[in-house]
């Protein structure tokens, strides 16, 4: 049974660019949840998804910041207009269920580079 | 709001030494703690947590960690390192109540860097 999957691991970007982050959630696990470490700080929590639904948003920034989770395929993290300050490591997270004594694993992370 | 402070960026210790890494967390509700593990180019692994009950909690690679209510405070700690503990180990904290019941909106500490040198 793979991991998270986070593709692709390392992305450079100018910036006004466009960049989408994948992450493929272990086999039967239907929560997801993406994190975003910048410099110097740790993980702090952006949004909550299940298939086809956001639960919970309230870390995302208002704008340029989108997330979904469709019923087929990864989970998709995009950012558009990219600025250099949102250069940072962005983890994904997946848990088969929500609650208490789930566990949450997370991918190896995407390090965004904005230049 | 919650925060997590680990006050020690980075550890360096020799091999069979005994290792303390340090966490502080800020939060007037009830939490849920937890130590996550981050070797070279993988992602992070849960070490261990605590939920609730007997207030230290261990790992099955040999780290503990107490939850000190009073102090606020979740330290990790393991009697004899081994070069292998090399990694950044992250403290977190899930405040449970205003979660709605849930676990997945954890604050992360900025992490410590253990290097463990033969």
């Amino acid at each position: 049974n793979a991991g998270v999957m986070q593709n692709p691991r390392h992305l450079v970007r100018r910036r006004g660019q466009e960049a989408r982050l994948r992450c493929s959630p272990m086999k039967g696990h239907s929560h997801v949840y993406w994190y975003r470490q910048l410099p110097e700080e740790g993980l702090k929590f952006m949004v909550y998804l299940q298939k086809e639904n956001i639960i919970d948003e309230s870390g995302m920034p208002k704008e340029r910041f989108s997330a979904e989770f469709p019923k087929e395929g990864p989970s998709i993290l995009r950012i558009q207009q990219v600025v250099r300050g949102d250069s940072a490591a962005y983890f994904c997270a997946s848990s088969p269920l929500e609650g208490l004594h789930t566990e949450a694993f997370f991918g190896q992370g995407t390090r965004l580079t904005v230049v | 709001a919650q925060s997590v402070t680990q006050l020690d960026s980075q550890v360096p210790v020799f091999e069979e030494a005994p290792v303390e890494l340090r966490c502080n967390y800020s939060s007037s509700v009830s939490v849920y703690l937890f130590w996550y593990v981050q070797y070279p180019n993988q992602g992070l692994q849960l070490l261990l947590k605590y939920l609730s009950g007997s207030t230290l909690v261990e790992s099955i690679n040999g780290f503990e960690a107490e939850f000190n209510k009073s102090q606020t405070s979740f330290h990790l700690r393991k009697p004899s390192v081994h070069i292998s503990d090399t990694a950044e180990y992250f403290c977190a904290v899930s405040d449970w109540e205003n979660s709605g019941g849930s676990n997945y909106k954890l604050t992360f500490g900025k992490g410590t860097l253990l290097t463990v040198n033969p």
